[in-house]
């Protein structure tokens, strides 16, 4: 079936700019996670969507980035004036619950150049 | 002292050979813990879970150590295929949902 899908594959802004970044989780998918992912770097979590419940934003690094969700279905992350330290790849992943065992399956990722 | 460290290597073996990560985390009441691989320029994609019984997918075996805190992947009779970075990913401390990554430990297999 489908996986994971994430738009734009690339995106090349100017300083100051805002961004906005799509996903859309496998299907039935309640659980939705974006990351950040600098050059050479690990996974940085960003934030957390299960279901109808207040997602957990307690990674997003400013209050410039934000995300939503329409139920359990399409995110957006949004940066707002955007900054060169922006510059990364943003990966979004679903999963069928919160549950612990629960394995994530990731989306090609966002590739976000800041010039 | 980070969540989940990893040696970043990179190990450089050749075919056939045979290769271990280790990959250890500081919180013990972790609870899930899986081994992701990700190869250059993609995104990273699940290799084995990890059980405390230790489990075995063809060539890759995965132990875990609740005891000393580390889990383990083996990598029996290296392909060239198998280059990439395999990330340890630990979750499930105090109920979290949040998964903490490792930053990776790269693998280069050569002819």
């Amino acid at each position: 079936g489908a996986g994971v899908s994430q738009s734009p594959s690339n995106k090349v802004t100017e300083k100051g700019k805002d961004v906005e970044l799509r996903c859309d989780p496998i299907s039935g998918h309640t659980a939705l996670y974006w990351y950040r992912q600098r050059l050479g770097q690990g996974l940085e979590f960003l934030i957390y969507f299960q279901g109808n419940s207040a997602p957990d934003k307690s990674g997003l690094p400013s209050d410039r980035f934000s995300a939503e969700r329409t139920g359990e279905s399409v995110s957006t992350l949004t940066i707002q004036r955007t900054q060169q330290e922006d510059s990364a790849v943003y990966l979004c992943a679903s999963s069928t619950s919160a549950a612990v065992q629960e394995t994530q399956y990731f989306g090609p990722g966002t590739r976000l150049l800041v010039l | 002292r980070k969540e989940v460290e990893q040696d970043p290597g990179p190990f450089n073996v050749p075919e056939g050979a045979t290769v271990a990560f280790n990959c250890t985390y500081s919180n013990s009441a972790s609870q899930s813990f899986f081994w992701y691989r990700q190869d250059c320029r993609k995104e990273p994609k699940l290799l084995m879970s990890v059980y405390s019984s230790g489990n075995e997918d063809g060539r890759f075996t995965a132990q875990l150590n609740r005891a000393s805190q580390y889990i383990s992947l083996l990598i029996r009779d290296s392909k060239l295929s198998d280059s990439a970075t395999y990330l340890c990913v630990v979750k499930g401390a105090g109920g979290s949902y949040i998964p903490t990554f490792g930053r990776g430990t790269s693998l280069i297999v050569h002819p």
